[in-house]
Order: structure tokens, then C-alpha cells, then sequence
């Protein structure tokens, strides 16, 4: 969708490096997500957002950190923490609806991790 | 937690025929099952969904079935085509949040 956007689209880590991967979504959505993908891994989740100012841990979020200070930005930071962090990274969103039912997600391009 | 068991993790079909790939899920609170197709280095893009209060749904070639009695959810692609190769991944929802708990994918071929 082009209303989500990931930069950058590669990035490079180098030893004891902190970096951070940008989102940014036009789509006037709630809740955002960060997943991480490993080949035959499917996607895994790291963290998510419902709201401004509030954000909670995923299934692997260890080694990341993220914040939500804009309704429309939820940037992801790899910390040194993170031992083993190529992966591809894609930040999705989607509305939340009143009645607590899921919703489609909606994904960016994703940005590609390496170690140098 | 929830747990989504995908197969095949691959799958080869020749031009025109069916295809059908098949989630398990393990908490029978789920409710919402999508299902996304990811060709090489692209984002996953959503094909179909559907709701636990309906058995099936169909979009033209594709369609999705549901049991919830069994937990396990399918989708059927027919009449396939080499375009509609890809890797295909399933998706529960699960957890106190209601967060999607994805299968491991499929990668589908189509030969022409």
C-alpha cells in the first residue's frame, strides 16, 4: 500500500551499532506493527501500537525498542542488544475497531537489515 | 499462546490446476483468518479473510474455508496461473490482544 512508508529500504549495522527504521503511514490508522522476517520463518512480531504514547512487546522484543510519539510515525530502533538482527523488517498498520475485532493489516516495503 | 501449523511449506502445480494450502490453529478463541501472498523481496499484500461466524468465502479464483470445529482454516486457488506464483502465508488471530500469529509460508509455482 503507498500509504505505508519503510526507509530506508537497505541498511547496514556495524558491531555495537544502534540503528533505526523508519515508518511512516498516511492511512489515518490507530495501530501499527513491527515484525521481523527470517526465511521459512514466516513473521514474527515485536512490537505493536494502538495508540499515541503507548506501545507493547511482541513475541520477540528483545534487542529493539520503539516509541509512538505521532499517530502517523513508529520507528524501530536495533539495539547492540540485538545478537542476531539481519532480517527483513515490515512495519504494517491497521484500523482498530470499537467492537475489539481484528482487522486487515496493512504492510509497507520493508527494509532489509545486514551486519557488516 | 496461539500456534499456526502451515503445509505445505512448498507447492508445484501446473498452469490451470488447483491449489490448496492448509493452516491448523490452537486457540479456539480465534476469530479473524487472513490470508497474504508475498512475492519475492515485496511487502505481503492481503488476498482474502474471513471471520470465525463463516464457514466460506470466495473472491473470484481464490477462496477460503473454515472448521472451526477442527481449527484449521484452507485456501483453494483454481484455475492457477504462473502469476499467482508466490509465497502464501496464513494468520490467526490470538493472544489477550488479539495479535495475528502467522504460519510459516508457502512458496507455490505455477509452471507454465
Amino acid at each position: 500500500d503507498g500509504g505505508i512508508t519503510q526507509s530506508p529500504k537497505y541498511l547496514f549495522r556495524k558491531e555495537g551499532q544502534n540503528v533505526t527504521l523508519s515508518c511512516e503511514q498516511n492511512l489515518n490508522h490507530d495501530a501499527m506493527y513491527w515484525y521481523r522476517q527470517d526465511p521459512g520463518q514466516g513473521l514474527r512480531l515485536i512490537y505493536y501500537s494502538q495508540i499515541v504514547n503507548d506501545f507493547q512487546k511482541g513475541d520477540i522484543a528483545e534487542g529493539y525498542s520503539v516509541s509512538r510519539e505521532k499517530k502517523e510515525s513508529f520507528p524501530l530502533t536495533v539495539t547492540s542488544a540485538q545478537k542476531n538482527p539481519t532480517a527483513f523488517y515490515l512495519c504494517a498498520s491497521s484500523i482498530v475497531s470499537g467492537q475489539g475485532l481484528n482487522q486487515p493489516q496493512h504492510f509497507g516495503d520493508g527494509t532489509r537489515l545486514s551486519i557488516l | 499462546g496461539e500456534n499456526v501449523e502451515q503445509h505445505p511449506s512448498t507447492l508445484s502445480v501446473q498452469e490451470g490446476d488447483s491449489a490448496v494450502i492448509k493452516c491448523t490453529y490452537s486457540d479456539s478463541a480465534s476469530n479473524y483468518f487472513p490470508w497474504y501472498k508475498q512475492e519475492l523481496g515485496k511487502r505481503p499484500q492481503l488476498i482474502i479473510d474471513i471471520r470465525s461466524n463463516v464457514g466460506e468465502k470466495k473472491d473470484q479464483r481464490i477462496a477460503v474455508t473454515l472448521n472451526k470445529t477442527a481449527k484449521h482454516f484452507s485456501l483453494h486457488i483454481t484455475e492457477t496461473q504462473p502469476e499467482d506464483s508466490a509465497v502464501y502465508f496464513c494468520a490467526a488471530s490470538g493472544g489477550s490482544q488479539g495479535n495475528l500469529i502467522f504460519g510459516k509460508g508457502t512458496k507455490l509455482s505455477v509452471k507454465p
